[in-house]
């Protein structure tokens, strides 16, 4: 079954300390990746999108990877302003047609 | 902001009734998608048109239905509510038609159904 999974599903980091957000999936036909960060009662906000195995993609403190089976978003000396849920979505091709699949998302929470 | 904007912000209604909401893309956006969020199931796809189009369906119920009218805006329509339809309703849009262009997402419409 074409699955996608995250993790953690919380993770709790001090001002300063750099960790990874893993999306991992089991989807055949992948077309794309995305990553979104939503903030509470927010709708998600776009932040990459990944096409193929050995991409990577960076903004500020945040920087993408992708594999054949799963992309890393790695937070590199994270602020509070960083805290939000991180989203992300697997283009797949099934069925005939592509689907946007979204991960249960990992809630981020850094504190100084 | 994102440019995608969406009314109402707020809904709450009771069982049995039927509410309309609506998505109005960012300019230039032909693609709007439907997604509801709930808290024990995430982001769920339901529905996408493009150019007044149905393009893709997701897991939307029959009770459920949408429409893109000519201005491109779009509303979704819920009909026979049930307490398990309270949920955060998002639209997005996108420039064209395929599901691998970036979506950019409204604020989102709350609903409440009592």
């Amino acid at each position: 079954e074409d699955q996608v999974t995250q993790s953690p599903e919380a993770l709790r980091l001090q001002e300063g300390e750099s960790s990874s957000l893993n999306c991992s999936y089991t989807v055949s036909g992948l077309r794309g990746l995305f990553w979104y960060r939503q903030d509470p009662g927010k709708g998600p906000e776009f932040l990459f999108t990944l096409y193929s195995a050995g991409e990577e993609k960076e903004k500020e403190r945040l920087k993408a990877t992708l594999t054949k089976k799963e992309s890393f978003l790695h937070i590199t000396a994270p602020k509070p302003e960083d805290s939000a849920t991180y989203l992300c979505a697997v283009v797949m091709f099934s069925g005939g047609y592509n689907k946007l699949i979204f991960g249960a998302g990992t809630r981020l929470a850094v504190h100084p | 902001d994102s440019g995608v904007t969406q009314t109402p912000k707020h809904l709450i209604t009771a069982t049995g009734q039927r509410v309309t909401l609506r998505c109005s893309p960012r300019s230039g956006d032909l693609s709007v998608y439907w997604y509801q969020q709930s808290l024990d199931q995430g982001l769920q796809f339901l529905i996408q048109y493009y150019n007044g189009e149905e393009r893709a369906k997701g897991n939307i119920l029959e009770r459920f239905s949408a429409q893109q009218f000519p201005d491109l805006h779009s509303e979704l329509n819920l009909s026979s509510l049930e307490l398990g339809d309270s949920a955060l309703y998002f639209c997005a849009s996108s420039v064209g038609p395929t599901v691998q262009e970036t979506q950019y997402f409204g604020p989102g419409t709350r609903l409440l159904v009592l």
